[in-house]
């Protein structure tokens, strides 16, 4: 089974600033086949369901804003919020959809909070 | 507009059994694979179970493979989730999600808010 491992596991930025967010997998998620590497990132706000932010690791969701950025290849991938606003504050998860047969497995999660 | 909205949770004693339902709308049911996501008091998310678009395959992860079943009524556009021998462990918000694809990879583009399951004595 493959392991998703968030860093930090809590994060508290200053509003305008940049947040950043690690996410390290125990296999590498990058498909050889058509170089593409299996990973997203969803958002969670208190008492709402997770939202679907960056899939294939780095294509934004339909409108997402774009101050909400993924990069990484393989086995690290890092989610960027280039400017935090206000209503960032959420609990943020990678998960990875490499495994076969089709399944997934979440990283633990990131709280970011305002400094 | 997309909508999931779940049903069925409630208080069950360990080794219950229990049936959840998703009502879908606001898109082609059959043409994608559906998800239940689960997701612990406090705790992160976990995925519990995959079936494609018609039905015809289905997958589950390991903490629930042979107690719960995944099925689907594309003709009512309706998701469940048959969950036996419940354990303490099973108690969650569970998710009903929809993939973006028919079947094969695993990105869940949109989300239920959820049914809470208790397994308690």
């Amino acid at each position: 089974d493959i392991v998703m491992t968030q860093s930090p596991d809590s994060l508290a930025v200053s509003l305008g600033e940049r947040a950043t967010i690690n996410c390290k997998s125990s296999q590498s998620v990058l498909y050889s086949s058509n170089n593409k590497n299996y990973l997203a990132w969803y958002q969670q706000k208190p008492g709402q369901p997770p939202k679907l932010l960056i899939y294939w690791a780095s294509t934004r969701e339909s409108g997402v804003p774009d101050r909400f950025s993924g990069s990484g290849s393989g086995t690290d991938f890092t989610l960027t919020i280039s400017s935090l606003q206000a209503e960032d504050v959420a609990v943020y998860y990678c998960q990875q959809y490499y495994s076969t047969p089709p399944m997934c497995s979440f990283g633990q999660g990131t709280k970011l909070e305002i400094k | 507009e997309v909508q999931l909205v779940e049903s069925g949770g409630g208080v069950v004693q360990p080794g219950g059994s229990l049936r959840l339902s998703c009502a879908a709308s606001g898109f082609t049911f059959d043409d994608y694979a559906m998800h239940w996501v689960r997701q612990a008091p406090g705790k992160g998310l976990e995925w519990v179970s995959l079936i494609s678009g018609d039905g015809g395959s289905t997958y589950y992860a390991d903490s629930v493979k042979g107690r719960f079943t995944i099925s689907r009524d594309n003709s009512k556009n309706s998701l469940y989730l048959q969950m036996n021998s419940l354990r303490t462990e099973d108690t969650a918000l569970y998710y009903c999600a929809k993939d973006a694809t028919i079947f094969g990879v695993v990105i869940i583009d949109y989300w239920g808010q959820g049914t809470l399951v208790t397994v308690s004595s």
